[in-house]
């Protein structure tokens, strides 16, 4: 059975201040990765997708990795704002070949906040 | 447009009530999800359709019953629900292919609170 792990489970930072999420999962045959933006009582927004073949995705301000024989994946944000606060959650998609069996697991999500 | 319309965005149900909840999406997608959101838990992948047949079922109780009408709809039916079925429902799409295809679109929820 796939487990996703984030820690921290919070984070409080400063304005401006650069940061990495961090992502673990115990199954190393994974399809892809996502990272996901949750702000409170809304539905996810994808950030950005890591295909298993792949070792990081950019997209902005937002840097993510993944090394897949150690399970483990981060997410860097760059010169974070307060508009970055949310929930970011990692899953993993595995499944047959990406087809209909295709499913993600979801981790528990990293709190985060960003102080003006 | 990427967007994925749930309605309704609130809910609220007796146990003996029937409902249900709807999601809509005109991207061309034919993977439709639906997930269960309690508070201050990730979400749990409840359904899955692909080109409109159900694929996965995550051993839902039959109380949840979904229904993919087209390739544009998701329904899912709610009957004798328990209060422990309170919680945000989060219906989601995607393309069925490799790569950037899995990126799945997520609708903003409905909140249900089953009294």
């Amino acid at each position: 059975k796939q487990e996703v792990t984030q820690i921290p489970a919070a984070l409080s930072v400063p304005e401006g201040e650069n940061l990495v999420l961090n992502c673990s999962f115990t199954d190393s045959a994974i399809y892809n990765l996502q990272w996901f933006r949750q702000d409170p009582g809304k539905g996810l927004t994808s950030l950005l997708l890591i295909q298993s073949s792949q070792r990081e995705q950019t997209s902005g301000r937002l840097n993510a990795s993944l090394d897949k024989s150690s399970g483990r994946s981060t997410l860097y944000i760059a010169a974070s704002q307060p508009g970055d606060s949310a929930t970011y959650l990692c899953a993993v998609g595995w499944g047959f070949s990406g087809g209909s069996n295709y499913k993600l697991t979801f981790g528990k999500g990293t709190l985060l906040t960003v102080n003006p | 447009d990427t967007e994925v319309t749930q309605t309704p965005k609130h809910l609220v149900m007796g146990m003996t009530n029937k409902k249900s909840l709807k999601c809509e999406q005109h991207m061309g997608h034919r993977a439709m999800y639906w997930y269960k959101q309690k508070a201050k838990k990730p979400p749990e992948l409840m359904f899955v359709y692909s080109y409109e047949k159900l694929s996965i079922n995550e051993s839902v109780p039959s109380r949840f019953s979904p229904e993919c009408p087209n390739s544009s709809l998701l329904n899912l039916h709610l009957h004798a629900l328990q209060p422990e079925d309170s919680a945000l429902y989060l219906c989601a799409s995607s393309h069925i292919g490799q790569g950037q295809k899995n990126i799945q679109y997520f609708g903003a929820g409905t909140r249900l609170s089953v009294l």
